[in-house]
């Protein structure tokens, strides 16, 4: 069981907005600073899309956002285009072991 | 550019061993930590293990350690994963991973994974 908790599945049209959350303890998501994004297609290695909780990898488009407010990060992603159906994990550095986890994932959905 | 080429997998019986290798490329391996990270199937991302630019550091998931060796041979550009005592719990594409910079930075480069299936 992930130890960050984020909803199965989100869905959205083209050219609308979409948030998906990601909640965990407070050691992994409120006092973390590493906090990340991760997208991955099917069949696909994962692609870090943001790191250190809002920063955009090097490529990754500026529709893609993410910040935090407490116990959960939230990944945000604008102007929804079809490739970006993909499902998106969210990550964290702990102190602890193990010490990287990632949540369950979200699948998103371009309708 | 940076390349990473994970080999090695396979289908195994339980309790056996295998080891996976990660071929690198495109940057100064003994430069930097490296991950394995897998995926069982229809599953989300699970962290393995790591091992520092040395090779002197090692650091690994609760659910294999005692098992499962991470090693590193910087001469040869290449990462690899000794499995022992697999289980069917083992079975999944397993990625090797380099972060952007220090060992604990976020997993930049990733390779496209080997399958790993424990069957019976």
């Amino acid at each position: 069981q992930s130890a960050l908790t984020q909803p199965a599945s989100v869905s959205g049209s083209p050219g609308q907005s979409i948030t998906i959350s990601c909640t965990g303890p407070t050691s992994d998501v409120r006092d973390n600073h590493f906090v990340s994004w991760y997208q991955q297609h099917p069949g696909k290695a994962p692609r870090l899309i943001i790191f250190e909780v809002s920063n955009r990898a090097s490529g990754v488009s500026h529709r893609f956002s993410a910040s935090k407010s407490g116990d959960t990060a939230s990944l945000t992603i604008s102007g929804l285009q079809a490739d970006d159906e993909a499902v998106y994990y969210c990550s964290s550095y702990r102190r602890s072991d193990p010490l990287k986890v990632f949540g369950g994932g979200t699948k998103l959905t371009v309708l | 550019q940076v390349q990473l080429v994970e080999s090695g997998g396979g289908v195994v019986q339980p309790g056996t061993s295998l080891r996976l290798s990660c071929a690198t490329s495109g940057f100064p391996f003994s430069s930097y930590g490296v991950h394995w990270v897998r995926q069982a199937p229809g599953e989300g991302l699970q962290w393995v293990a790591a091992i520092s630019d040395n090779g002197i550091n090692k650091y690994y998931v609760d659910s294999v350690k005692g098992r499962f060796t991470i090693s590193r041979d910087n001469s040869r550009n290449t990462l690899y994963l000794h499995m022992n005592s697999l289980t069917t719990d083992d079975s999944a594409v397993y990625f090797c991973a380099r972060p952007l910079g220090a060992i604990f930075s976020e997993l930049t480069y990733w390779g496209p994974g080997t399958l790993v299936t424990v069957s019976p």
